[in-house]
């Protein structure tokens, strides 16, 4: 298996712009999150879906982030209109029933200047 | 929800020597305690883990224990080498289906 497939790998984008993030989880995961890395904050869990349907996004931080499941392998995080404070690592992770076992992708540099 | 401290947040060691990571959770439905190893630039690894059923659990030179009453688990690293530096996590499962980490600790072994 070739793992958690995320794209870009970097993305720099200037600030008011639309960005979009991807992510294909292991092929048979149900599970799928999002997370964010910052020095400060370490890593925070954004959302979560489980068998496609978003679990609990009380993570997002504000309406510019949104973020869809629409099949089993694969998921979007969007963020409309991108800011300099959302640059961080964002990380796709996805698991086989839950918190169990995640594997993590390579994870999309964004940077918002 | 589930909180996760972790110390230290930063640790030097010299090679050969032991390193100990402690976490502490606040949510007692917690019954998952994994722990990730990032190295620059990379993804985060599952390196071990431990359910609440258990106090200790050990797999070569990387032990994890438990201790449900107190809230707090610790990572345990003897004979530290140059390739154990890296940025180590703690996790708590919580009550829901996530993983809440630590802020991590950036290990640095010298040779």
């Amino acid at each position: 298996d070739a793992g958690v497939i995320q794209s870009p790998r970097h993305e720099v984008t200037e600030m008011g712009q639309e960005v979009t993030l991807r992510c294909k989880p292991i092929s048979g995961h149900n599970s799928l999150f999002w997370y964010r890395q910052t020095m400060m904050r370490g890593l925070e869990l954004l959302i979560y879906f489980n068998n496609n349907v978003p679990i609990d996004d009380s993570g997002m931080p504000e309406d510019r982030f949104s973020a869809k499941m629409p099949n089993a392998s694969f998921s979007t995080l969007k963020i409309q209109p991108s800011e300099p404070r959302d640059s961080a690592v964002y990380f796709c992770a996805s698991s086989l029933g839950g918190r169990d076992g995640y594997t993590f992708g390579s994870g999309t540099r964004l940077t918002v200047v | 929800g589930e909180n996760v401290e972790q110390h230290p947040s930063t640790l030097s060691v010299q090679e050969g020597d032991s390193a100990v990571i402690k976490c502490t959770y606040s949510d007692s439905a917690s019954n998952y305690f994994p722990w990730y190893k990032q190295e620059l630039g990379k993804r985060p690894q599952l390196i071990i883990d431990i359910r609440s059923n258990v106090g200790e659990k050990k797999d070569q030179r990387i032990a994890v224990t438990l201790n449900k009453t107190a809230k707090h688990f610790s990572l345990h690293i003897t004979e530290t080498q140059p390739e154990d530096s890296a940025v180590y996590f703690c996790a708590a499962s919580g009550s829901g289906y996530a993983l809440n980490f630590g802020k991590g600790t950036s290990l640095l072994v010298t040779p």
